[in-house]
């Protein structure tokens, strides 16, 4: 089946740590993004990628960086310097070819939590 | 910069009434429109989108919503609402042919459909 695969569902982290979260599509989308769920306030982008070596920042990069290698994964990684990273991470993807207007496919998310 | 405005934190509406969640948008040229749901520690799921031609666009589980580019607002409705239909809404926006795939959502409206 097609789709788009985040893990772990669940991720626990000490004060001080970097985390790694993992997003990989088989759907052969060429764009990828990253959002960050709060209560209240919606979902926040925080890096998109709309090819292979390229990425841009979204409205809330700081603390985070992210890595496109290949077209399938695109990996976020809280940095320490994250001041509040507990959330509900979304990864999204977006097929590019064929003309605009294509609608994003979700994963699941990630829901990150400081101890 | 492209934003979505999502005025109600929540909407409450009695099973086999109709519901109206609202959404206004703000992008330099033309929009693409999207409406998502999702149900609690789940990703979003796609409802239904506008890209251009009809102002009524109908999509999954009897949802539809109506494009009004003077008023720059793409409200979701349904005749009908079931108790299942209680879930957080997002609306977003993509502006079209811009170069750039920057997706920006509301802050969501919480459904709930008392019985």
């Amino acid at each position: 089946d097609g789709g788009i695969t985040q893990s772990p569902k669940y991720l626990f982290r000490k004060e001080g740590q970097n985390v790694t979260l993992s997003c990989e599509q088989n759907l052969n989308h060429d764009a990828m993004y990253w959002y960050r769920q709060d209560p209240g306030q919606g979902l926040r982008l925080i890096y998109y990628s709309q090819i292979v070596n390229d990425f841009q920042k979204g409205d809330i990069a700081e603390g985070y960086s992210v890595s496109r290698e290949k077209k399938e994964s695109f990996p976020l990684t809280v940095t320490s310097a994250q001041k509040n990273p507990t959330a509900f991470y979304l990864c999204a993807s977006l097929p590019l070819a064929g003309g605009g207007g294509k609608e994003a496919f979700f994963g699941q998310g990630t829901r990150l939590t400081v101890v | 910069a492209q934003s979505v405005a999502q005025p109600e934190d929540q909407v409450n509406v009695a099973e086999g009434n109709p519901l109206t969640v609202k959404c206004t948008y703000s992008v330099s040229g033309n929009p693409y429109l999207f409406w998502y749901v999702q149900y609690p520690n789940r990703g979003l799921q796609f409802l239904l989108k506008y890209i251009t031609g009809d102002n009524l666009v109908k999509g999954s589980y009897g949802f539809e919503a109506e494009f009004n580019k003077s008023q720059t607002s793409f409200h979701l409705k349904k005749p009908s609402a079931l108790v299942s239909d209680s879930a957080l809404y997002f609306c977003a926006v993509r502006e079209a042919g811009a170069g750039s795939y920057q997706l920006t959502f509301g802050k969501g409206t919480k459904l709930s459909v008392i019985p």
